[in-house]
């Protein structure tokens, strides 16, 4: 069965700092990754997919298939950015996204 | 409506009745997902419809969850004799489904306490 981990339960990181949220999966098959983002009092939202391979709010990630990672990258954290991120994946096709436990991310002023 | 639409939004039951959770998707989406997330957990599959066809059951934990989309639109998630390890929110996703991968858009979820 996939998996997605997440090993970082909380990130406090200061406004202008480059921030990494780290994602690493298990899936035996070519999976589709995806980043999705919960700001506070709102719902979950796609954030970005690797197929698109585009930038959303400055965050980036790419893909490393030999190591089976997803990390999500932007390289001057803004307050805004402050949210739950959860890392998730689907086998392809219209499929149930499996999602990792989320990782908490604060930036201070 | 603009999104994903879940109803009620908080609901309080008293362990073993049954409760009806209700999902309205966006508009023409064919796909529509159930997920249950548990205090500090990430959401976790549930079950899956195309149109009125439920094609993927396998993460309904008992068989106390049952769903459904008879119209292939509106979905009920409903569970039976409740038990207070179902606290939790219920999230509910629509994609436009087809060949291609589509992203599913989340509702707001439903709140569920078992007393």
């Amino acid at each position: 069965a996939q998996r997605v981990t997440q090993p970082e339960k909380l990130l406090s990181v200061f406004k202008g700092a480059p921030v990494e949220l780290k994602c690493n999966y298990s899936y035996s098959g070519s999976p589709e990754l995806f980043w999705y983002v919960q700001y506070s009092r709102q719902r979950l939202q796609l954030l970005l997919r690797h197929i698109s391979r585009e930038s959303i709010k400055g965050f980036t990630a790419d893909l490393n298939k030999g190591e089976t990672s997803f990390h999500l990258k932007k390289p001057f954290a803004q307050e805004e950015d402050s949210a739950m991120y959860y890392c998730a994946l689907t086998r392809g096709g219209a499929d149930g996204l499996t999602f990792g436990k989320g990782t908490h991310l604060i930036i201070q002023p | 409506g603009a999104g994903v639409s879940q109803s009620p939004r908080y609901k309080v039951a008293k362990r073993g009745q049954d409760v009806a959770l209700r999902c309205d998707p966006i508009s023409g989406h064919v796909s529509l997902f159930w997920y249950q997330q548990a205090l500090g957990q990430g959401p976790e599959f549930l079950t899956y419809f195309q149109n009125e066809a439920q094609l993927d059951k396998s993460g309904l934990p008992s068989d106390r969850f049952f769903a459904e989309r008879p119209e292939g639109s509106v979905s009920t998630l409903k569970i039976q004799r409740t038990q207070q390890e179902d606290s939790a929110v219920y999230l509910c996703a629509s994609s436009k489904g087809g060949s291609l991968n589509q992203p599913q858009h989340f509702g707001d979820g439903t709140r569920l306490s078992i007393l």
